[in-house]
């Protein structure tokens, strides 16, 4: 059964650093593209990353670029994304998802809050 | 970037009634697209890719067409459990991958 679970978020200050664990099981990490995608409060789904297979290509929303990244270690069968410079509007919940088309799996998310 | 439009924006419907929610690009995606049904505190669930093929599982009273710039989910004969946000995306040109606004189906 394939599985990808978040982990790392919480409450932050504006300016503020995080970053978000995905472990994935089930599958073959190593053959699959990963992606985080995100909901904020009261909005719909927002991509925000990929990566490919080897982390040799990465690829970032305009919203997050520069401020993100998202890197991986398949030898544990994990995705991260380093969040920095994090603002109120990054506020959501963040899914990790596989896979370079539709998103077949996807965990159950972990919440981020930029705060004062 | 691609921009995706969904309507209606929310659809009352009644439990066994017929469901049609509607996605359109602003450029062609092909059949590059795929539905996702979202309950609150759960995860997205992928139910149509390639514009049309049911992913293994989801129900029968589920099906998509379209291809090019217009789209559509139906879902036949409603259930208490489909009750949920519906969101189309894009995978034809990206990054990024564009998700609609999303649809919601209420009673």
């Amino acid at each position: 059964e394939v599985q990808l679970v978040e982990s790392g978020g919480g409450l932050v200050k504006p300016g503020g650093s995080l970053r978000l664990s995905c472990t994935a099981s089930g599958f073959s990490f190593s053959l699959y593209s990963m992606n985080w995608v995100r909901q904020a409060p009261g909005k719909g789904l927002e991509w925000v990353s990929a990566i490919r297979t080897d982390s040799k290509y990465v690829y970032y929303a305009d919203s997050v670029k520069g401020r993100f990244t998202i890197s991986r270690d398949n030898a544990n069968n994990s995705v991260y994304l380093q969040m920095d410079s994090l603002r109120a509007e990054d506020t959501a919940v963040y899914y990790c998802t596989r896979d370079r088309t539709a998103f077949r799996y996807w965990g159950q998310g972990s919440l981020v809050t930029v705060s004062s | 970037e691609i921009v995706m439009t969904q309507s209606p924006a929310t659809l009352s419907v009644s439990l066994g009634e017929r469901a049609t929610l509607s996605c359109r690009a602003s450029q062609s995606v092909n059949t590059n697209l795929a539905w996702y049904q979202h309950k609150p505190g759960q995860a997205p669930r992928l139910l149509i890719y390639g514009a049309s093929t049911t992913v293994t599982g989801i129900p029968a009273r589920f099906s998509a067409s379209g291809s090019g710039t217009d789209f559509t989910l139906t879902i036949s004969s409603l259930q208490s459990e489909d009750l949920a946000i519906y969101y189309c995306q894009q995978y034809n040109n990206w990054p990024p991958y564009t998700f609609g606004q999303g649809s919601k189906l209420e009673i």
